[in-house]
């Protein structure tokens, strides 16, 4: 069966600091589609990036990178030198490609950043 | 471009009222999903469509709840009766779907309350 597992449920940090969100999934199939969200205090959904589990290249977006490991099924997302507008909650979520149309989230992690 | 669109914002309904909320998926798009997310379950799926079609509707929780899809730019989630375990935010989420799995983009979602 699928699953998200994100361990942290809430990280605090202070501005320019970086931070590690982890995000370990579990699946059957050899192919699936791993996912990044922010949901910040005003409530909407936003996609960050989508990974499938060919691709193991390292993606980085300004200040977001995404590292995917499938020896150890984890899908980390790293902030540098995060920023107040960052406070957030982060979901990751896996879809399988024998289940097409079904995301699994994770719990989320909230992230506060002071500044 | 428009995202997907959901109304109302907020609903506010006394337990046994009938509730109606709302979707349109970005133009082009031909999967719907309708998700709940609650503080004790997190994000779950309630429904699919594609192409105007229900594919899964596992996670819908009882007989109380019915989604509908009469063409690709609207789709309802209704509840009757309402109760007040029924209080979450609803989102709607569409993508363009097709052999492989699609980013889904999410909407503003609907924030209801039962009392």
């Amino acid at each position: 069966a699928q699953k998200v597992t994100q361990a942290q449920t809430e990280i605090s940090v202070v501005e320019k600091e970086d931070v590690t969100l982890d995000c370990v999934y579990e699946t059957r199939d050899t192919t699936y589609y791993l996912f990044w969200y922010k949901q910040p205090p005003s409530g909407e959904l936003v996609f960050l990036i989508r990974r499938n589990s060919f691709d193991e290249q390292n993606e980085i977006s300004g200040r977001y990178s995404w590292n995917f490991q499938k020896s150890t099924s984890s899908f980390n997302f790293t902030i540098t030198a995060s920023q107040v507008v960052d406070s957030a909650v982060y979901f990751c979520a896996l879809s399988e490609d024998s289940n097409t149309g079904k995301l699994i989230f994770g719990q989320g992690t909230t992230l506060q950043v002071k500044p | 471009d428009a995202g997907v669109i959901q109304s109302p914002r907020h609903e506010v309904t006394e337990m046994g009222q009938e509730v109606t909320l709302r979707c349109k998926p970005i133009s082009g798009h031909n999967s719907l999903f309708w998700y709940r997310q609650t503080m004790m379950r997190g994000l779950e799926l309630l429904i699919y469509f594609n192409n105007n079609v229900p594919i899964d509707d596992s996670g819908m929780p009882e007989d109380r709840f019915s989604a509908k899809m009469p063409n690709a730019s609207f789709s309802t989630l209704k509840i009757q009766p309402s109760e007040p375990r029924d209080s979450a935010v609803y989102f709607c989420a569409s993508s363009d779907a097709g052999i492989v799995q699609e980013t889904q983009y999410f909407g503003p979602g609907t924030r209801l309350l039962v009392l």
